[in-house]
C-alpha cells in the first residue's frame, strides 16, 4: 500500500528550463509534506516543506505547490542548473501519529542537461 | 560541524551472522531515528530513539531488529541472523527536538548492507 506515489522514476531537463516533479498521496491525515533531494552515495537533504494549511511554499528557485482536493504536490525548480542532478524524495507526515514518521515516495531521478 | 555520522559505510555479512550499525547524531541532536531504504523503493521509518529510550518502534520488524541510543555512545541499530532481505541501506537522521520537529530530519550517508 503506497501511500506516497511518485509516478515517474526519471525526468530530463534543459538547463535553465523549468523541471517540474510530482507526488500523490493517498492518506488524508497526512498534514506536511517535504522534499529531500538525494545524490549518489549520500543521505537524502532536505529542500522544501509545505503544511496543508498552505497552497504555495517558495524558497529562492524551489517551490512546492499543494492541492489538497486532488492529493497531489508538486515541485518546480526554476531554473534548472547541472547540479540540481538528483533524486528527489517526496515524503509526508501524519502529525497526529508523530512527524518524525515521515512516509517516502519511490524518488524521481532528475537529470538537468547542460 | 559534523553531520550525522554513520559506520560502516559498507557491511557484508553471510546468513545467520549480526549485523551491527552505528550512528552519532548531529551535535545538540538528542532524537534519532532510523530508516531503511530497500532497493527500488523509498525510504522506511523503523524506530525513534532518544538517550536511553526506544519512543516509537512501530516500524521495526518485530524479530532479529533491536535498537538503542545509550546514555554514552552511537545509537546501535542491531540485526541478528541476517537473512538477504535485509540487504538494503539503512539510514539514521538525528534532530535537535519533536515538539517543534515538522519532519526535517538531518540524515547520514547510510550504511549499507549487503547479506550474501
Amino acid at each position: 500500500d503506497q501511500q506516497v506515489k511518485q509516478n515517474s522514476p526519471s525526468l530530463s531537463v534543459q538547463e535553465g528550463r523549468i523541471s517540474i516533479l510530482n507526488c500523490d498521496y493517498t492518506n488524508s491525515m497526512f498534514d506536511y509534506f517535504l522534499w529531500y533531494k538525494k545524490y549518489p552515495a549520500e543521505g537524502p537533504t532536505f529542500l522544501i516543506s509545505i503544511s496543508s494549511i498552505k497552497d504555495k511554499n517558495e524558497d529562492g528557485r524551489f517551490t512546492v505547490f499543494l492541492n489538497k482536493s486532488a492529493k497531489h504536490l508538486s515541485l518546480h525548480i526554476v531554473p534548472s542548473q547541472p547540479g540540481d542532478s538528483a533524486v528527489y524524495f517526496c515524503a509526508a507526515s501524519d502529525s497526529g501519529a508523530g512527524s518524525y514518521q515521515l512516509t517516502f515516495g519511490k524518488g524521481t531521478k532528475l537529470s538537468v542537461i547542460p | 560541524n559534523a553531520g550525522v555520522m554513520q559506520n560502516p559505510r559498507h557491511l557484508v555479512r553471510r546468513r545467520g551472522q549480526e549485523a551491527r550499525l552505528r550512528c552519532s547524531p548531529m551535535k545538540g541532536h538528542s532524537h534519532v531515528y532510523w530508516y531503511r531504504q530497500l532497493p527500488e523503493e523509498g525510504l522506511k521509518f523503523m524506530v525513534y530513539l532518544q538517550k536511553e529510550n526506544i519512543i516509537d518502534e512501530s516500524g521495526m520488524p518485530k524479530e532479529r531488529f533491536s535498537a538503542e541510543f545509550p546514555k554514552e555512545g552511537p545509537s546501535i541499530l542491531r540485526i541478528q541472523q541476517v537473512v538477504r532481505g535485509d540487504s538494503a541501506a539503512y539510514f539514521c537522521a538525528s534532530s535537535p527536538w519533536t515538539e517543534a520537529n515538522t519532519g526535517e530530519l538531518f540524515f547520514g550517508e547510510g550504511s549499507r548492507l549487503t547479506v550474501l
